[in-house]
């Protein structure tokens, strides 16, 4: 089936350490998305990649860093310099991203982040 | 500035009614597109409807209808008979045009709904 895959759907990190969220599409998207969202909240843009080896800093990149290797992986990491990780983490693709706004943007199901 | 205004935090719903979800806008760009997301407890986000800046209509999809006020930015979503497994979320989010923006989608704050048997 096609679709966006995210894993782990739970992951727990101690304290200092880096934790890395897979995200692989196989609906040959050329964009992907990070999104963070906290309880009772909207989602808030991490990171973003319109292609293969280039991506931007969304409102809230500090604390995460990311790759865009591979069209289908974009996976993110939560570096210890990010303060307060403990969140719900969506990853998102889309067939483009520019000036075209009829780009739908398709999510995955979710990683649950829990700093211990 | 808030880009995207969801203005009911939650809101109830009898079974086989319908319902509106207000969601107001703010941009500068003539291009624009408008997205209405849904998010059960499980955390999914499943689309559910677009509405582009330019679109002479307002946007149809089966139960879901959006009543896109451009003059007044509104982009409402209609929920017509309501059933008790609508009972989600519901983030509506916009998309500028601008190039130098990529794409990125800005969300609202969300209005949960719960539908009543």
């Amino acid at each position: 089936d096609g679709g966006i895959t995210q894993s782990p759907k739970y992951l727990f990190r101690k304290e200092g350490q880096n934790v890395t969220l897979s995200c692989e599409q196989n609906l040959n998207h050329d964009a992907m998305y990070w999104y963070r969202q906290d309880p009772g909240q909207g989602l808030r843009l991490i990171y973003y990649s319109q292609i293969v080896n280039d991506f931007q800093k969304g409102d809230i990149a500090e604390g995460y860093s990311v790759s865009r290797e591979k069209k289908e992986s974009f996976p993110l990491t939560v570096t210890s310099a990010q303060k307060n990780p403990t969140a719900f983490y969506l990853c998102a693709s889309s067939q483009g991203a520019g000036r075209r706004s009829g780009n739908t943007i398709y999510f995955g199901e979710g990683s649950w982040l829990t700093v211990v | 500035a808030q880009k995207i205004t969801q203005t009911q935090p939650g809101m109830f719903v009898q079974e086989k009614e319908a319902v509106t979800l207000d969601c107001t806008y703010d941009t500068s760009d003539p291009s624009y597109g408008l997205f209405w997301y849904k998010q059960p407890s499980s955390g999914e986000m499943i689309f559910l409807i677009y509405q582009g800046s330019y679109d002479q209509q307002n946007a149809t999809e089966g139960r879901y209808s959006l009543n896109f006020q451009k003059a007044r930015k509104s982009a409402n979503l209609v929920i017509s008979a309501s059933q008790l497994g609508d009972s989600a979320m519901y983030f509506c989010a916009m998309r500028e045009g601008q190039h130098n923006q990529g794409g990125k989608l800005i969300f609202g704050q969300g209005t949960e709904l719960s539908v009543k048997p």
